[in-house]
């Protein structure tokens, strides 16, 4: 069974400051990863994906993500936080000959001026 | 259209009555996913279409729930007598991929805004 395991609720961080969001995932296959922005009352926006390649993946508003396949895990990064990236990042995975995706429970990421 | 769409956007019904959600996906993608977001928490997958394929139906909590989607077109996720625990978010994504040479897609999904049902 594939899954997706996103250990925290919420992180804080200073605008201005790297932000980090944390996904590890468990698959039998090959795994295809994906990121997905939720702002208040509207539905989610993709932000990246990895289906194969470079571990590096650059998405919309500067996110990038990293594949680690030794760790199972593909978090979201960027370099400096804005305020407007204040929202709800949910990662989502996808196994092998399967074509729903199994979602994360969501972080919740709150940037401070 | 433009992108995904889903009517209506809020949803108040009686618990025991049946509701009707309907989604219209991006225009030329064959796939439509239904999920259902409770408050605080992931998505859950319901069902999923393919083209003229048989739909997954395998997310489906009970057999209260059915879905129907008109060809490649419009889709109604259907509740019938509705609980309380059915209150939530009821999401519909569209996706441009599909069964190709024996692949699986890797398009990503386009997301409507959600439907919010509250069940009283």
């Amino acid at each position: 069974a594939q899954s997706v395991a996103q250990p925290e609720d919420q992180v804080n961080v200073a605008e201005g400051n790297p932000l980090t969001v944390k996904c590890t995932y468990s698959v039998s296959g090959n795994p295809y990863l994906f990121w997905y922005v939720q702002y208040p009352n509207r539905g989610l926006q993709f932000l990246l994906k990895y289906i194969t390649g470079d571990n590096l993946v650059k998405g919309s508003y500067g996110f990038e993500a990293e594949f680690n396949k030794s760790q199972t895990s593909f978090h979201l990064k960027k370099p400096s936080a804005l305020v407007s990236d204040s929202a709800l990042y949910f990662c989502a995975v996808r196994d092998t000959g399967f074509q729903k995706l199994v979602f994360g429970t969501g972080t919740r990421l709150l940037v401070s001026p | 259209g433009a992108g995904v769409s889903q009517s209506p956007s809020n949803k108040v019904t009686e618990k025991g009555k049946d509701v009707e959600l309907r989604c219209d996906p991006i225009s030329g993608h064959t796939a439509l996913y239904w999920y259902r977001q409770r408050l605080g928490q992931g998505l859950e997958f319901l069902i999923y279409f393919q083209g003229n394929s048989a739909p997954d139906k395998s997310g489906l909590p009970s057999d209260r729930f059915s879905a129907e989607r008109t060809g490649e077109s419009v889709s109604t996720l259907t509740i019938q007598r509705t609980q309380q625990e059915d209150s939530a978010v009821y999401l519909c994504a569209s996706s441009g991929g599909g069964l190709a040479g024996g692949l699986y897609s890797y398009n990503e999904q386009f997301f409507g805004p959600g439907t919010r049902l509250t069940v009283l």
